[in-house]
């Protein structure tokens, strides 16, 4: 099984400045990595899948980068909307799984 | 506009089987090459990742659930059903039905309780 590994677990930043949240793989999951935000009493809603490319309707202040092991999903100006849950998936094979999260919180 | 909703009981007693419907709406589970999932999320905890099926009856499950899951596909209705047996409390949580990773149902909450 492949262990998705998130950090932070809590990230405090103000409106208006960059969020840098990062996922790591225990073994190359190659781009096949999807970027998630949970709001509270919400389904998740995908943002970012093959790694770097933005779901539909995703603003362009979400991008990612990554590949392998290490990825990063940065927030470039963050919006109040954007304090929530993120969650990185694997889907390199079969067996997908997630990461821990980490709560976008606001400073 | 894919629209996917899960159908089901709310509260389970243990040992038994919890059973969920997932019911497509907008498209045809039968089209394309999509793959449907179940993902679980306990109360305050993160998103598990119990299985898929596709609409051929192909399915793959988490190791660590494999012996009490079981996933299947009724393309005649446009649904997908989950069925877990021998619950315990630690199987209470909020069930999600999805295509893939883009479209997801909001979720139904099974609490294991006598």
């Amino acid at each position: 099984e492949i262990v998705m590994t998130q950090s932070p677990a809590t990230l405090s930043v103000s409106p208006g400045e960059r969020a840098t949240l990062s996922c790591r793989a225990s073994q190359s999951v190659s781009s096949n990595l999807a970027w998630y935000q949970q709001k509270p009493g919400q389904a998740p809603r995908l943002l970012i899948y093959g790694a770097s490319t933005r779901a539909t309707g995703i603003p362009a202040r979400f991008s990612g980068s990554g590949s392998g092991t290490e990825f990063t999903l940065t927030i470039s100006s963050l919006q109040s909307e954007d304090f929530a849950v993120y969650y990185c998936q694997q889907y390199n094979n079969w067996l997908h799984t997630f990461g821990q999260g980490t709560k976008l919180e606001i400073k | 506009q894919v629209q996917l909703q899960e159908s089901g009981p709310g509260l389970v007693k243990p040992s038994q089987t919890l059973s969920l419907t997932c019911t497509v709406s907008g498209g045809s589970i039968s089209s394309g090459d999509y793959y449907w999932s179940w993902i679980r999320q306990p109360p305050g905890k993160g998103l598990e990742w119990i299985g898929y099926i596709y609409y051929s009856g192909s399915t793959y499950y988490n190791p660590s659930l494999k012996s009490r899951v079981t996933i299947s596909v009724d393309t005649s209705k446009n649904q997908f059903s989950l069925k877990l047996s021998s619950v315990t409390a630690a199987d209470t949580a909020v069930y999600y039905c999805a295509r893939e990773s883009d479209y997801w149902g909001q979720g139904t909450l099974v609490t294991v309780s006598s």
